[in-house]
């Protein structure tokens, strides 16, 4: 099965920085890549996806890169608030159109410092 | 509103008694899910239903016991769970089974006694 997990355990940042969360995967089959967010208490939250044919998508503060090359995927935080202090799970999807599962890695933590 | 509710927030419970988590939801999605997660840990899928039917089962002990009665709701029954169950137990739905995007509840806290 696929195996998706990241660099970094834990990553403190100052406010106002921009912050990169790594993920790497074994498993180039997956259809799509998925950041989620997860606040102290709180389930995930989605934040971003990428299908596999794509590089990089933007969304509002975030961008995903994907490089198929070296199996890597970072999700960048523009100008990092302390609302964005929680865990970082990056997750594959497929591989197959019909597929539903999520491979989650291991999470990331990430701080804010103010 | 796309919101995925679950009730209650936490649970205590010893390991002879017999508990019920409730999870909810009102958009429209077919496919719903329960997944277990340990401190520390990402979550790791439970059971899928889809269109109110059990999909998947990832060989999880028969002391759980999901149930769907229609396409809004989702539980999960309990019974002589043992300690090491204890986790955040989430709730999820998606438009259809084959929609990888999956929108989570709250999580249930449990504690086994």
């Amino acid at each position: 099965g696929e195996s998706v997990g990241l660099h970094l355990p834990t990553l403190s940042v100052q406010e106002g920085d921009n912050s990169i969360i790594n993920c790497a995967y074994s498993n180039s089959a997956s259809d799509y890549f998925i950041w989620y967010k997860q606040e102290s208490g709180k389930g995930p939250q989605f934040i971003i996806d990428i299908r596999s044919n794509m590089d990089k998508r933007q969304g509002q503060r975030v961008t995903v890169l994907l490089n198929k090359t070296v199996k890597h995927l970072s999700l960048q935080i523009a100008a990092t608030q302390p609302g964005d202090s929680a865990v970082y799970f990056c997750a594959g999807v497929g591989p197959g159109a019909g597929s539903y599962q999520l491979t989650f890695g291991k999470g990331t933590k990430l701080s804010v410092i103010p | 509103d796309t919101e995925v509710t679950q009730t209650p927030k936490h649970l205590v419970m010893g390991m002879t008694n017999k508990k019920s988590l409730k999870c909810e939801q009102h958009m429209g999605h077919r496919a719903m899910y329960w997944y277990k997660q340990k401190a520390k840990k990402p979550p790791e899928l439970m059971f899928v239903y889809s269109y109110e039917k059990l999909s998947i089962n990832e060989s999880v002990p028969s002391r759980f016991s999901p149930e769907c009665p229609n396409s809004s709701l989702l539980n999960l029954h309990l019974h002589a769970l043992q300690p090491e169950d204890s986790a955040l137990y989430l709730c999820a739905s998606s438009q259809r089974l084959a929609e990888h995007t999956q929108y989570f509840g709250p999580g249930t806290r449990l504690t086994v006694l």
